[in-house]
């Protein structure tokens, strides 16, 4: 069954504007994963956060795990056209010992 | 170092028809799973093995798919005999260890093998 929520499904932004991604389980996280998939190819790694509260950075995207672990957020700053993409978290439950994907999101940034 | 890397990239059958998907974990990784990714949704866990044992294959459908993993290294993936609601792409994946244990770091992707069925 599916665990984790993202929201918004689909996101168009103009060029420069910023964007916030959420992720959302009902249960505690071991760690959650940030992908990010162009149509037609594999999944790319972007990030992992482990510990409540943590905020890691890469170039533009920033991505943050709230402090009870059962929510993240992927900021994207000032876009641009080479950010679009399907952007999908995941994550390891406490449930076991089984990696689940997020809904996905699929952004489009108009140049 | 070589990645994961799956085969076929593209099949066409027609329904009824049985079809195999074949991966190549990245070397030294323990773990390796399937994902079924149909058009417009996150990829959904089919399979997950443990070197070669099978963790979890709650989500897939045992009547039609099947998988193995001999020698924990390579694995297949079949469906027989093929639905149109099969069509998707499949993913393979793979990991140093198991997910929330201490060494799961990232999953590496294939490619992944699209199917369409007729």
């Amino acid at each position: 069954s599916q665990e984790l929520e993202q929201s918004p499904q689909s996101l168009i932004v103009q060029e420069g504007k910023n964007l916030t991604i959420n992720c959302t389980s009902s249960k505690t996280l071991y760690g959650l994963y940030w992908y990010k998939q162009k149509y037609g190819e594999g999944l790319i790694f972007l990030m992992m956060l482990q510990k409540g509260g943590e905020e890691k950075s890469h170039e533009k995207i920033t991505a943050k795990l709230d402090e009870k672990k059962q929510q993240s957020s992927l900021h994207i700053t000032a876009s641009q056209p080479s950010h679009a993409g399907i952007y999908l978290c995941g994550a390891d439950t406490s449930t076991g010992n089984q990696f689940y994907f997020g809904t996905g999101t699929s952004l489009t940034v108009i140049p | 170092e070589a990645g994961v890397a799956q085969s076929p990239r593209y099949k066409i059958i027609e329904k009824r028809q049985s079809v195999a998907f074949w991966c190549n974990p990245i070397s030294g990784h323990a773990t390796l799973y399937w994902y079924q990714q149909i058009l417009g949704q996150g990829p959904k866990l089919l399979i997950q093995f443990q070197n070669n044992g099978v963790v979890d294959d709650s989500q897939l459908p045992k009547d039609r798919f099947s998988a193995e993993r001999l020698k924990g290294v390579d694995s297949t993936l079949k469906i027989q005999p093929a639905k149109l609601e099969d069509s998707a792409v499949y993913l393979c994946a793979s990991s140093w260890g198991l997910a929330g244990g201490l060494n799961t770091g990232e999953l590496f992707f294939g490619e992944g093998s699209r199917l369409t069925v007729l």
